[in-house]
């Protein structure tokens, strides 16, 4: 089973700073990855695929980049609603298709 | 566009088995290529995949996570345009919230609103 970890857990960001998202794959997934983001009481969304092409709708200010075990999320310009928890999920060898445990994008 | 919308009981008795649908309107459920499958998230906690069913050509497969394969069954019903997912021998480990979502063998998009399910008595 490939284990994705993310890190921080937690971080804390002031609104129109840069945030910067980790995941680790352990071992390489080539560009299999996909980023979602998840707010309170919703279904996740699917934001990044490939590693870093942008799903339909999804503003310019975010862009995933990585190959191989590491992988990042950048959040250009924080906006209000951007404030959730984001998950990396790996599709490059599976059963089981697994994601890593969540990063919460929190107010500083 | 595809929608999905997770259906059930939201509490299930310690033993007994967990039943939950997944209706999906804007496409069919025999797409060619699509992949329906069910992941929970446990309270406060990250995404667990369960599982898909893969139907086309009158012909369906699954997959199960290997963790949970003695317990899951995850079946289509073409008439309805739905999937469901059976869990058995439910305990509160099993308390969650359940989704459904599309898969094309890589992501997973769209995904349903999901529905909470509590194991207790």
């Amino acid at each position: 089973e490939i284990v994705m970890t993310q890190s921080p857990a937690t971080l804390s960001v002031s609104p129109g700073e840069r945030a910067t998202l980790s995941c680790r794959a352990s071992q390489s997934i080539t560009s299999n990855l996909a980023w979602y983001q998840q707010k309170p009481g919703q279904a996740p969304r699917l934001l990044i695929y490939g590693a870093s092409t942008r799903a339909t709708a999804i503003p310019a200010r975010f862009s995933g980049s990585g190959s191989g075990t590491e992988f990042t999320l950048t959040i250009s310009s924080l906006q209000s609603g951007d404030f959730a928890v984001y998950y990396c999920q790996q599709y490059n060898n599976w059963p089981p298709l697994t994601f890593g445990g969540g990063t919460k994008v929190e107010i500083k | 566009q595809v929608q999905l919308q997770e259906s059930g009981p939201g509490l299930v008795k310690p033993s007994q088995t967990l039943s939950l649908t997944c209706t999906v309107s804007g496409g069919s459920i025999s797409s060619d290529g699509y992949y329906w499958n069910w992941i929970r998230q446990h309270p406060g906690k990250g995404l667990e995949w369960i599982g898909y069913i893969y139907y086309t050509g009158n012909t369906g497969s699954t997959y199960y996570n290997p963790s949970l394969k003695s317990r899951v069954t995850i079946s289509v019903d073409t008439s309805k345009n739905q999937f469901s997912l059976k869990l058995s021998s439910v305990t509160a480990a099993d308390t969650a919230v359940y989704y459904c979502a599309r898969w094309d063998y890589k992501w997973f998009d769209p995904w349903g609103q999901g529905t909470l399910v509590t194991v207790s008595s």
